[in-house]
């Protein structure tokens, strides 16, 4: 079954740190761009960033730059995002999503989400 | 950055209607589009891709169409798992992406 799984979710406070991780299983992880999008209470959907096939490209929201940090590690199928200085307006369900087939394309598979909140 | 806004952001409807959400892009984004249903504690769930194409499992009653900065979904018969939010994403702009503010589809 194709599937990701988020994880590391939690309360932090502002300042803080965070590193979240996806696990991917059923298809062949390093052939695909992967995103990571994020959804506040209540609130729409955001793309936060994505990381293609082999790592050699990332991308940012310009809300996250020099904050947070895509990263995957092919070996181990397995996707993740490092979050620095978290402000309360990061506060949001987090997702791993993968692009169906190219870097310009739709999110075919999606985890379950992980909740990230920022608070003192 | 690319806005996309969709229309109504919410309204109802009954069993066995036929609806039409639209979203409306800020500049021309050829077929780069999507749709995505999300049902509450879940994860969005992607129907429509290049505007117009099915998702492999996606009922047939869901439809896509559009080009440019017009676009619209059509759920032709309205079944009771079918209530839930509705969002358009365009991936134009790749490899940035923006999706639209959400339409809620509620029970009349």
């Amino acid at each position: 079954e194709v599937q990701l799984v988020e994880s590391g979710g939690g309360l932090v406070q502002p300042g803080g740190s965070l590193r979240l991780s996806c696990a991917a299983s059923g298809f062949t992880f390093s052939s695909y761009w992967m995103s990571w999008v994020r959804q506040a209470p209540g609130k729409g959907l955001e793309w936060v960033a994505n990381i293609k096939q082999d790592g050699s490209e990332k991308y940012y929201v310009d809300s996250v730059k020099g904050r947070f940090t895509i990263s995957r590690d092919n070996a181990k199928n397995s996707l993740y995002l490092q979050m620095n200085s978290l402000r309360a307006e990061d506060t949001a369900v987090y997702y791993c999503a993968r692009t169906r087939r190219s870097g310009r394309d739709a999110f075919d598979i999606w985890g379950q989400g992980t909740m990230v909140t920022v608070s003192s | 950055a690319i806005r996309m806004t969709q229309s109504p952001s919410s309204f109802s409807a009954s069993t066995g209607d036929r609806v039409t959400i639209t979203c409306r892009a800020s500049q021309g984004i050829s077929s780069y589009l999507a749709w995505y249903q999300q049902k509450p504690g879940k994860a969005p769930k992607l129907l429509i891709y290049a505007a117009s194409t099915l998702q492999s499992g996606v009922p047939s009653r869901f439809s896509g169409s559009g080009s440019g900065t017009d676009f619209t979904l059509t759920i032709s018969c309205l079944q009771s798992e079918d209530f839930a939010t509705y969002y358009c994403q365009q991936y134009y702009s790749y490899p940035s992406y923006t999706f639209g503010q959400g339409t809620k589809l509620e029970i009349k």
